[in-house]
Order: structure tokens, then sequence, then C-alpha cells
């Protein structure tokens, strides 16, 4: 069965800070996708990123990057020079390809509390 | 904004009750999902619509039902509401069936059963 673990539950920056967000997943499959969501206060899920198990390419999108390595089946998330709007409740997720079924499983969640 | 609709936004019910959540997926999605976010479970997948069948069920009560209709919108059911219902439910929208294919999340029904 799938599984998404986000071990950190809440982390508090100061604003520029960099900080890292971990997300370690497993599954037997060997087709998958890894996602990124973002959920701020006002509570709407807001897809970041998607990354399939055959690319290990390193990504980057202005602040962002993800760092994506099968060898220890994590998929980190870094924002570099942390501003306030990131304040949110950050998920990482998971989807299988076998069976064409594409639920995505959920992590638990890290909440990122940016200060002035 | 991500192109997915729900309505209504908030639900205040009472126990025992039966509610109907609806969703509008993006223009030119096939696939609905359905999940529900609660306190203590999280984020959890309940169901899957693909072009009007379903296609995978996850942790949904029997209380619970779903379909997808000829217009691709969808609506989910949910009766004899117990206090443990109390949660933000999701429906999302892909373009396919397949899980390379990225999910965007409407805003969200807030239900409390009192």
């Amino acid at each position: 069965a799938q599984k998404v673990t986000q071990a950190q539950t809440e982390i508090s920056v100061v604003e520029k800070e960099d900080v890292t967000l971990d997300c370690v997943y497993e599954t037997r499959d060997t087709t998958y996708y890894l996602f990124w969501y973002k959920q701020p206060p006002s509570g709407e899920l807001v897809f970041l990123i998607r990354r399939n198990s055959f690319d290990e390419q390193n990504e980057i999108s202005g602040r962002y990057s993800w760092n994506f390595q099968k060898s220890t089946s994590s998929f980190n998330f870094t924002i570099t020079a942390s501003q306030v709007v990131d304040s949110a409740v950050y998920f990482c997720a998971l989807s299988e390809e076998a069976g064409a079924n594409s639920k995505l499983t959920f992590g638990k969640g890290i909440t990122l509390s940016v200060r002035p | 904004d991500s192109g997915v609709t729900q309505t209504p936004k908030h639900l205040i019910t009472a126990t025992g009750q039966r509610v109907t959540l609806r969703c509008s997926p993006r223009s030119g999605d096939l696939s609905v999902y359905w999940y529900q976010q609660s306190l203590d479970q999280g984020l959890q997948f309940l169901i899957q619509y693909y072009n009007g069948e379903e296609r995978a069920k996850g942790n949904i009560l029997e209380r619970f039902s779903a379909q997808q209709f000829p217009d691709l919108h969808s609506e989910l059911n949910l009766s004899s509401l117990e206090l443990g219902d109390s949660a933000l439910y999701f429906c999302a929208s892909s373009v396919g069936l397949a899980g390379v294919y990225e999910q965007f999340f409407g805003p969200g029904t807030r239900l409390t059963v009192l």
C-alpha cells in the first residue's frame, strides 16, 4: 500500500530564512507520481508541482525548489528567502499508475509559519 | 482559481440529516475525485468517477454515495449524518484517468453537523 510521511508537523521561521519541508513515501509500484500542494489559511488546495518516478532531476521555480531522490524515497521541498505569504499547510502526495487508479494519498501536512 | 467549482461553500445541518454537495469540474476534465479533510483523519480519498463511471473507492462510508452526471458534474450525498462527518469536503478534477495528470481542487464545502 502507498504511504506518505511528513514527519515535520509545524515549522516556524523568520522571513527571508530558507526552509525545507521533508516528504518520504512508500510504494511498490515502479511508476508513480509525486505532488506538492499548498493550503493557505483561506482553505483551498493549490497545486505546486508534479514529478514522475522516472525523472529525478531537481526542479526550481522561482523561490521554490524540489529535490527528488529515489534512493531514499524522498521528495523534499525548499523555499528560499521565505515570505509571510508562504505561511500555509503544505501537503506531499503520491499517486500510483497501476490499475488506473489515480487517487492521491496525502501526508499529514506541514504547517509553515513565516514571521515578519 | 482552479476552475473547479463547489457548492455550497458552507453547510450546517443536524445529526441524522441528509445533504448533497455539488461539484463542477474544470472544462474538459473527465475525472472527478472526492476527498474529505478532517482534523483527525487528514486528507482522505473517498471516490473517483471518470466520464460518468465509478472507477475507484477509498475510505467512503456506506452512508455516503456519489454520482457523476452526463454533463460531468458530480454530487456527493451524505446521509444519516453524524457529528464525526463534520469536515471539509473537496472535489478535484483531472483531464484523464491516470496518475500522470495533476488534480485541481475546488474551494471545498465545509460541513458542520450539530
